[in-house]
């Protein structure tokens, strides 16, 4: 079983459209994130969910949008996509703020 | 906010040489801890540091943690082809609240 899993790996979409990438954890963890790799492979913290509840929110646009219907999961959703928002997304979660795992990362290609 | 810069950020050695990758922080941290994300993998943790002055060796990596607790380094002797890759650190400062802030990783390639 993959401990944490996230959906789709790939998503290639038109700027404009509105999108959603799906994470799941099934290691019983508190905490869950979202960071965004560039090109460069700089990795950035963008949310950070601490059962359920929202605890990091960096600066991000407001056309990010994280949801967490329940301690597993955290879906991140994206309104009005722009060239720049193209990037790895990485799904994260971690008990105690130790030793994160990741998911295995979606590629989002805005055109 | 929190800055952790690292260097270098490429490094190119031949296989069987030594690699070490440099991190700094500008605030003192609580813990540090490293991770390494192969070509088109995720990071994966390799470890944490909590001490000051702290060492941990895990086969040929060795990590440190500044006395300051501020700075560490990771060092692998005598590169395998295996251990390409990016290694990131990543600092917390106390309370949490900040979350993880990763450096912006080392690069290593290496050739046969």
């Amino acid at each position: 079983d993959t401990a944490v899993s996230q959906t789709p790996k790939y998503l290639v979409t038109q700027m404009g459209n509105d999108k959603s990438i799906k994470c799941e954890q099934n290691l019983g963890h508190d905490t869950m994130y979202w960071y965004k790799q560039d090109s460069k492979k700089f990795l950035k913290i963008m949310f950070s969910y601490n059962n359920k509840e929202l605890i990091i929110n960096e600066t991000v646009p407001n056309r990010f949008s994280p949801k967490s219907p329940d301690k597993a999961h955290l879906n991140l959703h994206i309104n009005s996509l722009e060239l720049g928002d193209s990037a790895v997304y990485f799904c994260a979660s971690s008990q105690d703020r130790v030793k994160l795992f990741f998911g295995s990362g979606t590629q989002l290609s805005v055109l | 906010g929190q800055q952790v810069m690292q260097i270098p950020q490429y490094q190119h050695v031949q296989e069987g040489e030594d690699f070490t990758t440099y991190c700094n922080s500008s605030t003192t941290l609580s813990n540090i801890q490293w991770y390494k994300q192969r070509p088109g993998g995720h990071p994966v943790f390799l470890i944490q540091l909590v001490k000051s002055g702290e060492v941990k060796k895990q086969k040929r990596l060795t990590f440190q943690f500044g006395e300051a607790k501020k700075n560490s380094s990771l060092h692998i002797t005598a590169t395998q082809t295996t251990d390409v890759g990016t290694y990131f650190c990543a600092g917390e400062r106390g309370g949490g609240a900040d979350g993880l802030t990763f450096g912006k990783g080392t690069h290593l390639i290496i050739q046969p």
